[in-house]
Formats: C-alpha cells, sequence, structure tokens
C-alpha cells in the first residue's frame, strides 16, 4: 500500500513553454503534498506544501506565480513549470501524507526528470 | 541552516560488512526519519524513530536517537551490493502531515 505515482517521468521541453507534472496516490487518500527538487548529487529542497482544497505555502524564494500548484482532490495534486527556462531543470518529486498512509510518514513518487532546452 | 547533516558524505564498504551513518540536527523535533534513494529514483521510506524513542529495529536495520544530542544513527547490518545508494535524514518539527527537511545525504558504496 501507499503508493505514490508521478507522471511524466521525464519531459524535455524548449525555453518559454509550461510544464505540468502529476502526482497521485493511489490507494490513500492524501490531505497533504509536498513538492520537492532536487538537484543532481544534492539533497531535496522543499519548494511548497498543499493541502487538498486550499492554496498551496510556499517556502521561501520560491516563486508561487512560476510554479503552480492545485490539489483539487484527495488523490491528485499537480505541479506546473510556467515559461520553463534552462536553470529550471531538475528532478521534481512530489510527496504524499495522509489517511491510511500513516499519520507522520511521507510516500514518494518517482520523480519527474525535467530538462529544458 | 541545514537542519539534517550527515556523516560520512561518501563510505564504501565490502558486501558483509556493517555500515554505520550518522545525522545531526539543530532544533527540537517530533520524529526523524531515514531514506533511501537509488540514483535518478524516487525516495524509499526506510524508518520513522519519534523524540521519545531511543532505538528502533526493522529487518537489518536499526536506528538510534539521541536527543539530547540532536543526532541519530542508521546501522545497516551484513550489508549487500543491493544496499547501494544514498541515504537521507530528515526530521520534523510536528507530528502528523508535517513537512521534513532533509539532510545532505551519504552515499553509500557495497563491493561485491
Amino acid at each position: 500500500g501507499a503508493v505514490v505515482s508521478q507522471h511524466p517521468s521525464r519531459v524535455i521541453c524548449k525555453s518559454g513553454t509550461s510544464v505540468k507534472i502529476e502526482c497521485r496516490s493511489l490507494d490513500f487518500q492524501a490531505t497533504t503534498m509536498f513538492w520537492y527538487r532536487q538537484f543532481p548529487k544534492q539533497s531535496l529542497m522543499l519548494m511548497a506544501t498543499s493541502n487538498e482544497g486550499s492554496k498551496a505555502t510556499y517556502e521561501q524564494g520560491v516563486e508561487k506565480d512560476k510554479f503552480l500548484i492545485n490539489h483539487a482532490s484527495l488523490t491528485l495534486s499537480t505541479l506546473t513549470v510556467t515559461s520553463a527556462h534552462p536553470e529550471d531543470s531538475s528532478f521534481y518529486i512530489c510527496s504524499a501524507s495522509g489517511q491510511g498512509g500513516g499519520p507522520d510518514t511521507q510516500y514518494f513518487g518517482p520523480g519527474t526528470r525535467l530538462t529544458v532546452l | 541552516s541545514q537542519q539534517g547533516e550527515e556523516d560520512p558524505q561518501a563510505l564504501s564498504i565490502q558486501e558483509g560488512e556493517n555500515a554505520t551513518m550518522n545525522c545531526s540536527y539543530k532544533t527540537s523535533i517530533n520524529n526523524l526519519q531515514w531514506y533511501r534513494q537509488n540514483s535518478g529514483r524516487g525516495l524509499v521510506h526506510l524508518i520513522l524513530i519519534r523524540s521519545n524513542e531511543r532505538e528502533k529495529h526493522s529487518g537489518r536495520l536499526r536506528v538510534t536517537l539521541d536527543t539530547s544530542k540532536k543526532s541519530s544513527s542508521l546501522l545497516i547490518t551484513a550489508s549487500r551490493a543491493a544496499d547501494t545508494a544514498s541515504y537521507f535524514c530528515a526530521t520534523a518539527k510536528t507530528g502528523a502531515n508535517s513537512k521534513l527537511t532533509f539532510g545532505k545525504g551519504i552515499t553509500l558504496s557495497v563491493r561485491p
């Protein structure tokens, strides 16, 4: 149980375009979802926390207009990177926690590798 | 400031040996968690230890927590080549649905 999926796993886009990444909890209701980014050989940096039905809370230094987060249901959150630039190239990972998945444990998706040309 | 910091940053051992990884943190916590990440993949939750616990076991894993020293250790016994991965500690300041602060990670290489 407690499986989280992400789609797509890899995406390559041109500079200036927008990219949407989906995060789904497959077998539990995720009241909270988290979005992280990870640069090569570095740690995970939390970007934002989203609760179902409410606006996301962004970490300091993360542009909310550039990284749009929607958590419309208990099983789906999306991250849209708007007007992507090469410096946005990174590994984006979501995690989910909530009912049925263990209250204190975050379950991570497999990540999405974004490359902006 | 970095909440969780692991040491060593890289560890190379022979299959069958034990691997010990340490993590230190700065502020008070509700729980500390260890995760594993294979190259280019997502994170796998290994074990969670709460602030009122001192030691926890799960299979070949043993985790200790010393809140007075603000440190934790992860011991992998009888290591296998398949244990090769990056290991991260992460701390949560509050309980349910709390955000995690990750350390920089330790790269473990287990030589067959």
